[in-house]
C-alpha cells in the first residue's frame, strides 16, 4: 500500500525558515507534489518534483531524493499568513493522488 | 483559469436526509473529478474518481450505495450521500481535471453536518 508520514505539527518564527519533510513508501510512483490548505478552505498546489533535486517556486521550494524515498518542503522568509496546513501528495500512474499525513505548521511573531 | 466550484459550501442538516453535494468545473472539461473526504485535523482521503459518462470508481472500504457520485456532463459531479447520519459528517472536496496529463484543482469544499 501507499504511505506519506510527515511531522503532525511544526512552529517557526516569523522570518524564519522552516523545513517540512515527507517520507514514503508506495509503489509506482512518479512524482511529489506539495499543497497548502488553510482551515476550511481548498488545498491549493504549491510545486512538484518528478526527479531528483530541488524546485525553486518564490519563497518555496521543494525537495526529492527518490533513492531515500524523501522530500521536503522548504519555506523561506515566513508570514504568519503561511500558519496552514501542508500536504505531500504522491502522484500515481494514473496521475491521481495519494495525499501524505499532513503538517499543521504555525508561525508566530 | 482553472476553476472548480463547489456547492453549497455548508449544509446542516437532519439525520436519515439525503444530501446532494454539486461539484462544477467553470471554465474547463472535466474528464475526470475526484471527491475527497477529510476529517478535522486530517488528511484527505479519496472516496472515489469519476469519468464524464461512465461510473465512478470507488476506494477500498466506500460504500458506493452510500455515496452516489454522477458525473454527467463534463462540468458537472455530483456526489449525493444517502440517508446521511452523523457520522457523515465531514468535510467533502472534490477535485477536477481536464486529461491526465494535466493537474486536479480543488474546488472549496463542503462542510456537513448531520444532526
Amino acid at each position: 500500500g501507499q504511505s506519506l508520514e510527515q511531522p503532525s505539527e511544526v512552529t517557526a518564527v516569523e522570518g524564519a525558515i522552516v523545513q517540512i519533510n515527507c517520507t514514503y513508501q508506495t509503489s509506482g510512483f512518479y512524482g511529489l507534489s506539495w499543497y497548502q490548505q488553510h482551515d476550511g478552505g481548498a488545498p491549493t498546489f504549491l510545486s512538484y518534483n518528478a526527479l531528483d533535486g530541488l524546485e525553486e517556486t518564490g519563497r518555496f521550494s521543494s525537495f526529492l531524493s527518490r533513492s531515500d524515498s524523501y522530500g521536503y518542503l522548504l519555506l523561506q522568509e515566513l508570514q504568519m499568513k503561511d500558519s496552514a496546513s501542508y500536504f505531500c501528495a504522491e502522484r500515481t500512474g494514473a496521475n491521481n493522488l495519494f495525499f501524505g499525513t499532513g503538517t499543521r505548521l504555525t508561525v508566530i511573531p | 483559469g482553472a476553476v472548480v466550484s463547489q456547492h453549497p459550501s455548508r449544509v446542516i442538516c437532519k439525520s436519515g436526509t439525503s444530501v446532494k453535494i454539486e461539484c462544477r468545473s467553470l471554465d474547463f472539461q472535466a474528464t475526470t473529478m475526484f471527491w475527497y473526504r477529510q476529517f478535522p485535523k486530517k488528511s484527505l482521503m479519496l472516496m472515489a474518481t469519476s469519468n464524464e459518462g461512465s461510473k465512478a470508481t470507488y476506494e477500498q472500504g466506500v460504500e458506493k450505495d452510500k455515496f452516489l457520485i454522477n458525473h454527467a456532463s463534463l462540468t458537472l459531479s455530483t456526489l449525493t450521500v444517502t440517508s446521511a447520519h452523523p457520522e457523515d459528517s465531514s468535510f467533502y472536496i472534490c477535485s477536477a481535471r481536464s486529461d491526465s496529463n494535466q493537474p486536479q484543482h480543488f474546488g472549496d469544499g463542503t462542510r456537513l453536518s448531520i444532526l
